[in-house]
This record gives C-alpha cells, structure tokens and sequence, in this order.
C-alpha cells in the first residue's frame, strides 16, 4: 500500500471560512497532484508540484492556492469557501521517472462540503 | 475534444465473461499509459502500466496502438469484485507528466 495519507477525510464547514486541506507522503516522492473530482465525474487536474519550492496550476482552475515547503508535504488551501467548493479532493505522488512514466498513488481523499 | 476518450458504459456482464474496454487518445506526444481502477466513493488504485508490446496481468491484458491512438484492457473470466470504474490514464509532457483521465467505463458483473 502507498504511504500517501489526507486529512481531513470528510470536512462540513460555512461559507467564507479559509481551509487548509492536508496531504503528506513518507515515500520521498518529488512530485505531488492535487485533483478533484465530482461524484460519477472524471478527476480534474488542480494543481502539481515537480519538486521542493515548485507549484503548478493544473488543467481545471482553481480557486485553491498550493505550497511545497517540504517534499513529503503538499497543503491545498482555499481562502473563503464557497458551496461550489464542494466536492472530493485526492492528493497524488508520485517519483521523478524517465519520461514521466512513473505512476501514481492516491491518498484516500477529501470530501469537502460548503454550506 | 478532451484528450481521453472512453465509453461510459456501464457494461452489465455475467460471471466469467470476458470484457474489453477501449480508450483513445488525442495527444499524439502521450508517453506512458494506466489503467487504474476507482471503486464508488474510493480513491482511483493503479491496475497496470500499458507498455507498447502489450502487457498482461493475470485475467488482465492491456494493449496499447500508437498508430491510432488507442489503449484497451480485456478483462477474462470476470470476477463479482471486477465490479468498479475502469480509468484510462495518458501522460504528456506538457502537463508535467500529470495524469489526464478519462472519465472512466463502468463495469458492472452480476452472479
């Protein structure tokens, strides 16, 4: 099993609240994803990061922000939630390879819903 | 266009059939290939790599078609645990080598 770990797992909270969505991994993976996907829709590409210090904007814009302090540590964070905040979030890892052929593993996931 | 293409399904099979599901890629420039698999309200799970020269797994054989673009995974003697979304996945390097999914074939295998 991948040692990829989200919290929290499930996460009700009002409108305009700022929100930090955690994911860390022990497996010394450079690069970490953020998705998110709907229920019964495909995952959505937010956010990447190759390595320490380097963040990327995904295929689908976010309104989140990212960092990467640390390598096993990639926060998902959205200022002021919004009810079309809510959805499920995975966080993904994966290792540096030769053409990117390296697959990757899947944190367990956060449903978030904004009231 | 979206860059991968699958058939939604569902595909309702009985125990021990053989399915195949296909998969189409648009970004001629895609360098690897997956076929993760996404139980309901799950994480997607890595299923198997998709190498040029075909690949199998057990039950599970992945094919891929450079020439004309397309992957497919054939799933022999179905198991009730098959049961799940089957997700095509396409790296290329203009996405940092991130993940473009298909949106997934549902595959449904009933007793």
């Amino acid at each position: 099993e991948a040692d990829i770990y989200q919290t929290p797992r499930y996460l009700v909270i009002g409108t305009g609240k700022k929100i930090t969505l955690e994911c860390s991994q022990t497996m010394g993976h450079d690069k970490m994803y953020w998705y998110q996907q709907d229920p019964g829709m495909e995952l959505h590409l937010i956010h990447y990061s190759y390595g320490v210090n380097s963040t990327e904007k995904g295929d689908l814009s976010s309104e989140s922000t990212v960092s990467r302090i640390r390598t096993e540590h990639f926060p998902l964070t959205l200022e002021s939630a919004r009810p079309s905040h809510t959805s499920q979030y995975l966080c993904a890892s994966s290792r540096r390879g030769r053409q990117g052929n390296q697959p990757q593993h899947f944190g367990d996931g956060t449903r978030l819903s904004i009231l | 266009r979206k860059e991968v293409e699958q058939d939604p399904g569902p595909f309702n099979v009985p125990e021990g059939a053989t399915v195949a599901f296909n998969c189409t890629y648009s970004n001629s420039a895609s360098q690897s290939f997956f076929w993760y698999r996404q139980d309901c309200r799950k994480e997607p799970k890595l299923l198997m790599s998709v190498y040029s020269s075909g690949n199998e797994d057990g039950r599970f054989t992945a094919q891929l078609n450079r020439a004309s673009q397309y992957i497919s995974l054939l799933i022999r003697d179905s198991k009730l645990s098959d049961s799940a979304t089957y997700l095509c996945v396409v790296t290329s390097s203009n996405s940092g080598y991130a993940l473009n999914f298909g949106k997934g074939t549902s595959l449904l295998v009933t007793p």
